[in-house]
């Protein structure tokens, strides 16, 4: 089955760096990959997807960038805030097999 | 209602106590999702429902896990003879198409947080 890797697993750093988490999956044909954001006590929430189709989404200051030949997708956060500090989640596949966590810390 | 509404907030179950978790998702949306999370870990499929129809329990980690949506909207989770592994978030989800639409933003509610002693 799927199996999605992501790094790194905690995250710090100064308020208005960048950010840059990323994720490695198995199945090719897997072709929707969307990232989550997990605040504690809450369930995730989407933040941004993308399909297969396209090799590059922004919203904002959030990004997500897709090397289908690679198995690579990664999420980039530019000009962090303290609000952005949270667990993200990668996932892949339509029935969401996530990754394991990134603990973000951004500190003011 | 406004987004996926998770039931009771919090379980303390004794080992070998049933539970049954609920999940009220959004009003009209067809796919229904549950997930497992262990602490410090992503959640974990379990099991997935287009409607009244259960498509995949592929991620039922045994036959004492049962979940049913027996009228396409309000779904319930039961796992029977509780033991200590059970104990994680379950977290409910649901967007407003099929899974054969591809993939879609999913809406999860808060969870149930479960703990067997």
């Amino acid at each position: 089955g799927e199996n999605v890797e992501q790094h790194p697993s905690t995250l710090s750093v100064q308020e208005g760096d960048s950010a840059v988490i990323k994720c490695t999956y198995s199945d090719s044909a897997s072709n929707y990959f969307p990232w989550y954001k997990q605040e504690l006590g809450k369930g995730p929430q989407l933040i941004i997807d993308i399909r297969s189709n396209v090799g590059e989404k922004k919203d904002q200051r959030i990004a997500v960038t897709l090397n289908k030949t690679a198995k690579h997708f990664s999420l980039h956060i530019t000009e962090t805030q303290p609000e952005d500090s949270a667990v993200y989640f990668c996932a892949s596949t339509d029935k969401l097999i996530f990754g394991t966590g990134t603990r973000l810390q951004v500190f003011p | 209602g406004a987004g996926v509404s998770q039931s009771p907030r919090y379980k303390v179950a004794k080992r070998g106590q049933d539970v049954a978790l609920r999940c009220d998702p959004i009003s009209g949306h067809v796919s229904l999702f549950w997930y497992q999370q262990a602490l410090g870990q992503g959640p974990e499929f379990l099991t997935y429902f287009q409607n009244e129809a259960q498509l995949d329990k592929s991620g039922l980690p045994s036959d004492r896990f049962f979940a049913e949506r027996p009228e396409g909207s309000v779904s319930t989770l039961k796992i029977q003879r509780t033991q200590q592994e059970d104990s994680a978030v379950y977290l409910c989800a649901s967007s407003l198409l099929g899974i054969s639409a591809g993939g879609q933003g999913y809406t999860f509610g808060s969870g149930t947080r479960l703990t067997v002693v």
